[in-house]
């Protein structure tokens, strides 16, 4: 089964606006929860990450809310641009394990 | 630093042919990962390394796919007898740590099996 789940596979948000990307997932062992941000044709990057002793982490116009209660992370991105248009990818590391677990991904459009 | 390089960048075979997919990591990196990424079931975990030795492969198939780190600056992902459902663009990470820490993705080797 999915462990890690983006229901929405798609986002339109106004530039200036809050893009908010959802991530859900099941095991509640996980202690470690990231968003990686991909381009078209290309790899992957990491943008941010918490670990679950924390609820929530800022990075400039990032935040990552963690409601570990709910299962469920999310990414505020604030003041969104044009260069913000991208696939986003939850991701998780599977119980005490290094290996992660990705989200299908959220495909944000920030429309001028 | 030139990040994690994967060659070759694109490959093409034929139904039963062997493919053999490389990753250099980052220099000092202790963890290296394989991943595969089709647009049916998305980013999957395939193997990953730490220190050189194999620690989880399960997401492999496991009779064709098989992986090895004969050192510290390259692993390899060998695919025997592809098949069209092979296809799919596969990415090599490598990690400084490996637990909690940034995973680094190379360019990816898109793989189509015709």
């Amino acid at each position: 089964g999915q462990q890690v789940k983006q229901s929405s596979p798609s986002l339109t948000v106004q530039e200036g606006g809050i893009s908010i990307l959802n991530c859900d997932y099941e095991n509640d062992m996980f202690d470690y929860f990231a968003w990686y941000k991909k381009y078209p044709d290309n790899s992957p990057t990491l943008l941010i990450s918490v670990r679950s002793n924390v609820d929530k982490r800022e990075d400039g116009r990032l935040t990552v809310f963690l409601n570990k209660s709910g299962k469920h992370f999310s990414l505020h991105i604030t003041a969104s641009q044009p260069e913000d248009t991208a696939v986003y990818l939850c991701a998780a590391p599977q119980g005490g394990s290094a290996k992660l677990i990705f989200g299908e991904g959220t495909k944000l459009t920030v429309s001028s | 630093n030139a990040g994690v390089i994967q060659t070759p960048r694109h490959k093409v075979t034929g139904k039963g042919q062997e493919a053999t997919l490389w990753c250099e990591p980052i220099s000092g990196h202790s963890a290296v990962f394989w991943y595969r990424q089709t647009i049916v079931q998305g980013l999957e975990f395939l193997t990953y390394f730490r220190n050189q030795a194999p620690i989880d492969d399960s997401g492999m198939p496991k009779e064709r796919f098989s992986a090895q780190m004969p050192n510290q600056s390259h692993s390899t992902l060998k695919i025997q007898s592809t098949q069209p459902q092979d296809s799919a663009v596969y990415l090599c990470a490598s990690s400084s740590h490996w637990y909690q820490d940034t995973q680094y993705f190379g360019p990816g080797t898109r793989l189509l099996v015709l």
